[in-house]
């Protein structure tokens, strides 16, 4: 079955500066990446996703790649601000729709 | 629109006992998806239904079960509670089986073996 790594699983930025949050998948098969965010005492909210035909989408300050050949995608935040802590998730999807997530990014914003 | 939705928002039970976790999907989802998120760690898949069937089920001893109801609401049932079993349960829908479709999470019901 898919197996997702996610790097690193803590990161700390100062506000203003750029947040890059890294995962691999497994299954050559997986067409679809979204990416989650979770506050605490929440659930995971689709914040981007990511097909296999597209190398790279960007919404506002977030922005997600893919190279399919390596097998890796990444979530790159901009301009962090303080109300981007959270614990970002990542996922791969099967051709069944079954999403096999990353351990998770705690990601800190200090001001 | 009403998002996923959950109820208990809170459970509490005692070691033996069985817990039962409901889920309303988006109106017009067919597909529900249960996981579990114990403290500190991610998301486990659980278990998935599609058109009242069961698809797919992660590696979860069969005292883990459910069903999906024919308006697709679906219901978690978890019996002969273990301590380990301390988590956030959360359920996900999405608009249709296959790859590549967007899912929608509820806020998870939190569930405590005592």
């Amino acid at each position: 079955g898919e197996n997702v790594e996610q790097h690193p699983s803590t990161l700390s930025v100062q506000e203003g500066d750029s947040a890059v949050i890294k995962c691999t998948y497994s299954d050559s098969a997986s067409n679809y990446f979204p990416w989650y965010k979770q506050e605490l005492g929440k659930g995971p909210q689709l914040i981007i996703d990511i097909r296999s035909n597209v190398g790279e989408k960007k919404d506002q300050r977030i922005a997600v790649t893919l190279n399919k050949t390596a097998k890796h995608f990444s979530l790159h935040i901009t301009e962090t601000q303080p109300e981007d802590s959270a614990v970002y998730f990542c996922a791969a999807s099967d051709s069944w729709g079954k999403l096999q997530f990353g351990a998770g990014t705690q990601v800190v914003v200090t001001p | 629109e009403a998002g996923v939705t959950q109820s208990p928002t809170h459970l509490i039970k005692t070691r033996g006992q069985q817990a039962t976790l409901r889920c309303s999907p988006i109106s017009g989802h067919t597909s529900v998806y249960w996981y579990q998120q114990a403290l500190g760690l991610g998301l486990q898949f659980l278990l998935w239904y599609d058109e009242g069937e069961e698809r797919n089920r992660g590696n979860f001893p069969p005292r883990f079960s459910g069903r999906q109801f024919p308006n697709y609401s679906s219901e978690l049932n978890v019996n002969a509670l273990e301590l380990e079993d301390s988590a956030l349960y959360l359920c996900a829908s999405s608009a249709r089986q296959g790859g590549g479709t967007e899912a929608f999470f509820g806020q998870g019901t939190r569930l405590t073996v005592v």
